[in-house]
């Protein structure tokens, strides 16, 4: 399955939304429970990936509820509210419902 | 909360195997799946399998004929060799926890990394 991040890039003033889209080249939905096989990332420069969201919306235990993530069967988004500094990161969108595990390419957030 | 340390050697030669092992901090290797991801750097991330507690493995078809993962429970640690590299396989190695989702494991903490150079 492929992952394809848009935009590359963005730059966001803080305070203001900022909106990542990750397309998979199939469906990630599995019919047996109704559940979005797709993760979100953020990588901070020096550090592992931190997971955020999983199951497409379900914020990570500890993150803070700025960040959402929507969308079903193909089409994602994850959303930050109003962006903070500390927010500058690289995003990563990842699919889970088969093998190989793949992910985005990554999205770099900058502060406008 | 658990960590994750990744160890082994940080140069590597070109067609030798690269050996790397990951040691979980707090004994709950018997209750999750344990995968290896890489980053080459300034790039992306790029999943290379998984296993289980009990040694059932999935890998990256790109990469499955030189890969070889273990779990040892004993020890809390699980490895993973990755023979006849070259400069490509040149990254940041990665292990990380993955919880069961009904289809493939969902990583949901990270290791700080180690990085893997190889060159002669």
């Amino acid at each position: 399955i492929v992952m394809t991040q848009s935009p590359d890039s963005l730059a966001v003033s803080l305070g203001e939304r900022a909106t990542i889209n990750c397309k998979s080249s199939q469906s990630v939905l599995y019919s047996s429970n109704n559940k979005n096989y797709l993760t979100w990332y953020q990588q901070k420069p020096g550090q592992p990936p931190k997971l955020l969201i999983y199951w497409a919306s379900t914020r990570e235990s500890g993150v803070p509820d700025r960040f959402s993530g929507s969308g079903s069967g193909t089409d994602f988004t994850l959303t930050i509210s109003s962006l903070q500094a500390e927010d500058v990161a690289v995003y990563y969108c990842q699919q889970y419902y088969d093998t190989p595990n793949t992910f985005g390419q990554g999205t770099k957030l900058e502060i406008k | 909360q658990v960590q994750l340390q990744e160890s082994g050697p940080g140069l590597v030669k070109p067609s030798e195997t690269l050996s790397l092992a990951c040691t979980v901090s707090d004994g709950s290797i018997s209750s999750y799946y344990w995968s290896w991801i890489r980053q080459p750097p300034g790039k992306g991330l790029e999943w290379i399998g998984f296993i289980s507690y009990s040694g059932s493995t999935d890998y990256n078809p790109s990469l499955k004929s030189r890969v070889t993962m273990s779990v040892d429970t004993s020890k809390n640690q699980f490895s993973l060799r990755l023979s006849s590299v070259t400069a490509a396989d040149t990254a940041v190695y990665y292990c990380a926890r993955g919880r069961s989702s009904g289809r493939l494991p969902l990583s949901d903490f990270w290791g700080q990394g180690t990085l893997v150079t190889v060159s002669s």
